[in-house]
C-alpha cells in the first residue's frame, strides 16, 4: 500500500497568512494526488485535483503544486472561512490512501 | 444539482449486520465508478471500497475484505455497502463518493455521512 505523510500535522495562523502543507508519498505516484477540505461535522470538499487542477469554484487562494513523491497545497492569503483540516489522497492504485490530515487553526 | 445522500446508519451489536445506502440524483449515475470512505470519530479518512460504474471492477479495504461488500442497482440510482461481522473498529461516519476522472481520479461529491456505531 501506498502510505501518505502529511506535515505538519496542525499549524496555526493567521488571517492574510501565507501556508504551505506538504504530502509525501511513499512511492511515486505522479500526478495521482488530490486535496481535500473538511470542517467539523460535515463531509470533505475537493479543492485540487491531479496535484495542481483547481476544482470549479474554488476560490484562486488555494493552488498545488508537484509530482512523483512531493506535493504541495498552498494558500496564498488565509481567510476565516479557510480554518479547517485538509487531507491528501492519491488515486494512483488501491487503495486510495489519504494523508493523516492538517488542522488549521487560528492563530 | 449533484447530490449523494446516505442511509441506514444506527447503533449494532458486534458481529452484526447493516446496510447502507445512498441515492444518488442530478447526474448519470451509471456513468461512474462510486466509493465508500469512513472516518472513526476525531480520526482522518479511511478509503473502504470502490466499485466501477458497471460493477466490473471492485476493490477493498484489507480492514474490510470479506465483510463487506459493495453494490449498486443503476436503474435505481443507488450504492449499497453491505456490513457484516461489524466490529468496534468499524464504528464511523461513513461517506459515499463519485469518483471522477478516467485515469488520475478524485472524489466530487461527497455525501452528508451516516453513522454507525457498533457497540453492546
Amino acid at each position: 500500500d501506498i502510505q501518505m505523510t502529511q506535515s505538519p500535522s496542525s499549524l496555526s495562523a493567521s488571517v492574510g497568512d501565507r501556508v504551505t502543507i506538504t504530502c509525501r508519498a511513499s512511492q511515486s505516484i505522479n500526478s495521482f494526488l488530490n486535496w481535500y477540505q473538511q470542517k467539523p461535522g460535515k463531509a470533505p470538499k475537493l479543492l485540487i485535483y491531479a496535484a495542481s487542477s483547481l476544482q470549479s469554484g474554488v476560490p484562486s487562494r488555494f493552488s498545488g503544486s508537484g509530482s512523483g513523491t512531493d506535493f504541495t497545497l498552498t494558500i496564498s492569503s488565509l481567510q476565516p472561512e479557510d480554518f479547517a483540516t485538509y487531507y491528501c489522497q492519491q488515486s494512483y492504485s488501491t487503495p486510495f490512501t489519504f494523508g493523516q490530515g492538517t488542522r488549521l487553526e487560528i492563530k | 444539482e449533484v447530490q449523494l445522500v446516505e442511509s441506514g446508519g444506527g447503533l449494532v451489536k458486534p458481529g452484526g449486520s447493516l446496510r447502507l445506502s445512498c441515492a444518488a440524483s442530478g447526474f448519470t449515475f451509471s456513468s461512474y465508478s462510486m466509493n465508500w470512505v469512513r472516518q472513526a470519530p476525531g480520526k482522518g479518512l479511511e478509503w473502504v471500497s470502490s466499485i466501477s460504474s458497471s460493477s466490473s471492477y471492485i476493490y477493498y479495504a484489507d480492514s474490510v475484505k470479506g465483510r463487506f461488500t459493495i453494490s449498486r442497482d443503476n436503474a435505481k440510482n443507488s450504492l449499497y455497502l453491505q456490513m457484516n461481522s461489524l466490529r468496534a473498529e468499524d464504528t464511523a461516519v461513513y461517506y459515499c463518493a463519485r469518483k471522477l476522472g478516467a485515469t488520475t481520479g478524485w472524489f466530487d461529491p461527497w455525501g452528508q455521512g451516516t453513522l454507525v456505531t457498533v457497540s453492546s
